[in-house]
């Protein structure tokens, strides 16, 4: 299918696990992003991509872990996972670089729950 | 990092009524603006973009901005109950990201 996808959709773990969100996007998108949503703080930027083996930090990187080996995937690795991880994460891709011509296209979400 | 401003909400309208949502932001310089809308559970969807001062139309929504007052807005006209959700301003962050408001949660009453 073409878009954006997110797996798992839903994650139960436990603090001090390892927990990886996959993206994954079919557009062949140069920019991808990953933003944590909670209540009260809106979407905040955790880290993005502006190519492969190109990534930079966003608002809130600390206690996350991205790689980008192929334009087409994005992955987020939580490396010990905290309750304060506890979040909606979204991955997002736009054609190239943030502008009014290269919008922003999230995938479905990937709703974390840290025990 | 730019800042994007938002009234939370919850604001209700009436079904039929104008719906006017609001987002201000901190740099003079940044010449373009989205609203996305955020049904409860779902993933946020961009409905408009700006760029120029004054008013865009789409159907019925209009996008107004104001650089000089650093404030834009999104009306929507005739509000519907499938209108209830959340609606996100976005800022393009010097070219490497969008920066979001906290976001306006509208409620349109039948």
């Amino acid at each position: 299918d073409a878009g954006i996808t997110q797996s798992p959709r839903y994650k139960i773990t436990e603090t001090g696990r390892q927990v990886t969100l996959m993206c994954h996007q079919t557009w062949s998108h140069s920019y991808m992003f990953w933003y944590r949503q909670d209540l009260g703080h809106g979407l905040r930027l955790i880290y993005y991509s502006a190519a492969a083996d190109i990534t930079d930090k966003g608002e809130v990187p600390d206690g996350y872990v991205v790689s980008r080996s192929k334009t087409e995937n994005f992955p987020l690795t939580l490396e010990s996972a905290t309750r304060s991880q506890t979040s909606v994460y979204f991955c997002a891709s736009s054609v190239g670089a943030p502008s009014g011509a290269n919008v922003l296209t999230f995938g479905a979400g990937s709703r974390l729950t840290v025990l | 990092q730019k800042e994007v401003e938002q009234n939370s909400g919850p604001l209700s309208v009436p079904e039929g009524a104008i719906a006017s949502l609001n987002c201000t932001y901190s740099d003079r310089v940044s010449q373009s603006f989205f609203w996305y809308r955020q049904y409860s559970g779902k993933s946020p969807e961009l409905i408009m973009s700006i760029y120029s001062n004054g008013d865009k139309e789409d159907g019925r929504f209009t996008a107004q901005l104001n650089k000089a007052s650093q404030y834009v807005s999104l009306l929507i006209r005739d509000s519907q109950p499938s209108d209830s959700a959340t609606y996100l301003c976005a800022v393009p962050n010097y070219g490497q990201n969008f920066v979001f408001g906290p976001g306006t949660r509208l409620s349109v009453l039948p």
